[in-house]
C-alpha cells in the first residue's frame, strides 16, 4: 500500500478481555515498530523488529504484552487481560533501512479504550 | 535515560510566525527530528537536522539547534491555518538506532 496501515482504528474492550492490534507496513520496509501514546503524553516505545533478527522488546511494559511479525510483512500486537492504563493510541511504524539517517513512516494509530 | 520536553500548547494567528521550543537531554544525540500530527493521522516527519548543524531551512521552516544548551526549535514562517496540529520533538542517539525518543507534543493553533 502507499503508506502504514493500522487495524481496527478504534477499539473498546472490557477490563480482562484480550486484544489485538494490526499493522501493515510500507512493502519493502525491513524495520518495524511499535510505539504507545498515552493522552498528552509523548510516544512510548514498545518493541522494534528489523528483519529476521531477534526483536527488541525493551521497551513492552508488561508480560502482558507481545507482539509478533511475520518477515518483513504485518506485525501484530497483543495485549492480554487488558487494564484500563492500556488505553492509549497504540502507533506502528516502519523503515525502509537502519542506519543513522532512518526515517520512520507512522500509521494512523489504532485508539484502545479499556472500559 | 533520554528525555525531551515541550510546551504543550502554542497559540498565533494567521500569517504570524510560529516558534516552538524543545530542550533534550541526551549529549549523543545525533539526529534531532521535528514530526507532524494532524487529527487522526500518524506522525509525519517534517524535517531533520544532524547535530554539527546550527540551522536548517527548508521552505516555511527553520530548525535552529543550540548543541550547548540542548535546545531546538522549529520555525514556521507565515503560519497558516493548515499548520493547526501537534509538534513533536524527537531525538536519537548514538546508542541505538531504534531508540528515538519522542517529546510530548506541542498543539498548535492558528487563528484565523
Amino acid at each position: 500500500g502507499a503508506g502504514v496501515s493500522q487495524s481496527p482504528s478504534n477499539k473498546v474492550t472490557e477490563k480482562g478481555k484480550d486484544v489485538e492490534l494490526r499493522c501493515d507496513p510500507i512493502s519493502g520496509h525491513t524495520a518495524l515498530y511499535w510505539y504507545r501514546q498515552r493522552l498528552g503524553q509523548g510516544l512510548e516505545f514498545l518493541i522494534y523488529f528489523q528483519g529476521n533478527s531477534a526483536p527488541d522488546k525493551s521497551g513492552l511494559p508488561s508480560d502482558r504484552f507481545s507482539a509478533e511479525r511475520t518477515g518483513e510483512s504485518v506485525s501484530t500486537l497483543t495485549i492480554q487481560r487488558t487494564q484500563q492504563e492500556d488505553s492509549a493510541v497504540y502507533l506502528c511504524a516502519s523503515s525502509p533501512t537502519t542506519g543513522i539517517q532512518e526515517t520512520q513512516y507512522f500509521g494512523p494509530g489504532t485508539r484502545l479504550l479499556v472500559l | 535515560g533520554e528525555d525531551v520536553e515541550q510546551s504543550l500548547f502554542l497559540s498565533v494567528r494567521e500569517g504570524d510566525s510560529s516558534v516552538i521550543n524543545c530542550t533534550y537531554t541526551d549529549s549523543s544525540s545525533t539526529y534531532l527530528y521535528w514530526y507532524k500530527q494532524e487529527p487522526g493521522a500518524g506522525l509525519q516527519l517534517l524535517t531533520y537536522i544532524f547535530s554539527n548543524m546550527d540551522m536548517k531551512q527548508d521552505q516555511r521552516l527553520t530548525v535552529l539547534l543550540n548543541k550547548k544548551d540542548k535546545h531546538l526549535s522549529l520555525r514556521i514562517a507565515d503560519t497558516q491555518t493548515g499548520d493547526s496540529a501537534i509538534y513533536f520533538c524527537a531525538e536519537r542517539n548514538s546508542g541505538g538506532y531504534q531508540k528515538v525518543t519522542f517529546g510530548t507534543g506541542t498543539k498548535l493553533q492558528v487563528i484565523p
